[in-house]
């Protein structure tokens, strides 16, 4: 089972850029979320979705954008891209069902230069 | 906003010692997860506790949620290098599909 897929794995952009990180998952999950991870600051959540079409801003979501057109896939926008987003983004999902355990993929790691 | 503190933010320990990890907050949780992190992967669920004053063993960790659903722990009991790795707590709104998530507690087991 491939579980939860990032791609890219490593990204470097310039300032102003913009780009997408891919997110999809094969387990039929209906919430997918997305978090970022800074060092000593844990994960904190950009956006979040509870399934296709229907999208939610997390605690950090400026300069993000989300779309759920399909249950398996969600990815993350940068619009345009600013040092203040380097960092590790994790996609995670889980089921409606149940205490809300997230499986995550395996991290992008963005650098804005 | 709900929010998670986590202690101690960093512990170095000796192989075979003791340990306990706290995760606290001052609103109440549907649930609450602890996940282990290796660098250069994601968080992967160690254990999910639901019911106040609930106590759940994984071999050497024992987790506890607080009566009120507010707070817990993480016990190691004689630790190992292989312990070694980013803890994090998560307190879980089910209805929502989010989670909330403690800064993590960076664990150094030397041999």
């Amino acid at each position: 089972n491939a579980g939860v897929t990032q791609t890219p794995k490593f990204q470097v952009l310039k300032t102003g850029q913009s780009m997408t990180l891919q997110c999809a998952q094969d387990m039929n999950h209906e919430y997918m979320s997305w978090y970022r991870q800074d060092p000593g600051m844990g994960l904190r959540l950009i956006h979040y979705s509870v399934g296709a079409g229907i999208t939610d801003q997390g605690e950090v979501p400026n300069g993000y954008n989300v779309s759920r057109s399909t249950t398996e896939d969600f990815p993350l926008r940068l619009l345009s891209a600013a040092p203040s987003q380097t960092s590790v983004y994790f996609c995670a999902s889980s089921r409606v069902s149940g205490a809300n355990v997230l499986t995550f993929g395996a991290g992008s790691r963005l650098t804005v230069l | 906003t709900q929010l998670l503190e986590q202690s101690p933010q960093f512990l170095s320990i000796q192989e075979g010692e003791n340990l306990t990890v706290y995760c606290n907050s001052s609103s109440v949780f549907s649930s609450l997860q602890w996940y282990r992190q290796e660098p250069g992967e994601g968080p992967v669920l160690l254990v999910t506790v639901v019911t106040g004053g609930e106590v759940k063993k994984l071999k050497r960790l024992t987790f506890q949620f607080g009566d009120a659903r507010k707070d817990s722990s993480l016990h190691i009991t004689a630790a190992q290098p292989g312990d070694t790795g980013l803890y994090l707590c998560a307190g879980a709104d089910t209805n929502a599909g989010k989670s909330t998530f403690g800064d993590g507690t960076t664990l150094t087991v030397k041999p």
